[in-house]
């Protein structure tokens, strides 16, 4: 079965620029999840979709930052205008049910110059 | 709210030696409890998992035993490979919250 697949692996663009990195989970999986990774705060969630509703966003930093999941295959996390402080791995995750673990991608390595 | 906290790292044994990497947690009610491990370049895989007092879980030769009394999911191994050589994370989902909240992660290297 394929895993939790993200796109793009790696992305490096200029400050300001917009930035959109994609989700598609594993089919049949209920909960999606976007967290970050950095050296200074680890791994924080961003956001949560159950059944492509948003649960909770109370981790996405600003206003810059926003996601979607418009259908049970696919999400999106977008970040206009992108700032040098965004430059981190992003990762998506996706697990079948509330109590049930979760599946990581391999992740987005995004560099914000 | 809740909170985990893993050893700092890194952690350098040889191989074949005893591994150990502390896990404590605050969080109310019952949380699930997990260890994730994650490879350079790669993403989280998860490892193992318990979801009461008092469970053991086990894969590829890693255990952690659920205790409830300590609040605590230590991570073991009897004898550890170079291959085991990866960042390892201690995780929960609170009662209240499905997200993971993740400790720092403790790298591991073993040397032949």
């Amino acid at each position: 079965d394929a895993g939790v697949i993200q796109s793009p692996r790696h992305e490096v663009t200029e400050m300001g620029q917009e930035v959109t990195l994609r989700c598609k989970p594993i089919s049949g999986h209920d909960y999606l999840f976007w967290y970050r990774q950095t050296m200074m705060r680890g791994l924080e969630l961003l956001i949560y979709f159950n059944n492509n509703v948003p649960i909770d966003d109370s981790g996405m930093p600003e206003d810059r930052f926003s996601a979607k999941m418009p259908n049970a295959s696919f999400s999106t996390l977008k970040i206009q205008p992108s700032e040098p402080r965004d430059s981190a791995v992003y990762f998506c995750a996706s697990s079948l049910s509330e109590r049930q673990p979760q599946h990581f991608g391999d992740g987005t390595r995004l560099s914000i110059l | 709210g809740d909170s985990v906290t893993q050893m700092e790292g890194p952690v350098t044994l040889s191989e074949e030696a005893f591994l150990t990497i502390n896990c404590t947690y605050t969080a109310t009610g019952y949380p699930s409890l997990f260890w994730y491990v994650q490879y350079p370049g790669e993403g989280l895989q998860l490892l193992l998992k318990a979801t009461k007092a008092d469970d053991k879980g086990s894969n590829k030769g890693f255990e952690a035993t659920y205790r409830k009394e300590t609040t605590s999911f230590h991570l073991e191994k009897g004898s550890v490979q170079v291959s085991d050589s990866a960042v390892y994370f201690c995780a929960l989902t609170g009662a209240g919250r499905r997200a993971l909240t993740f400790g720092s992660g403790t790298r591991l290297q073993v040397q032949p």
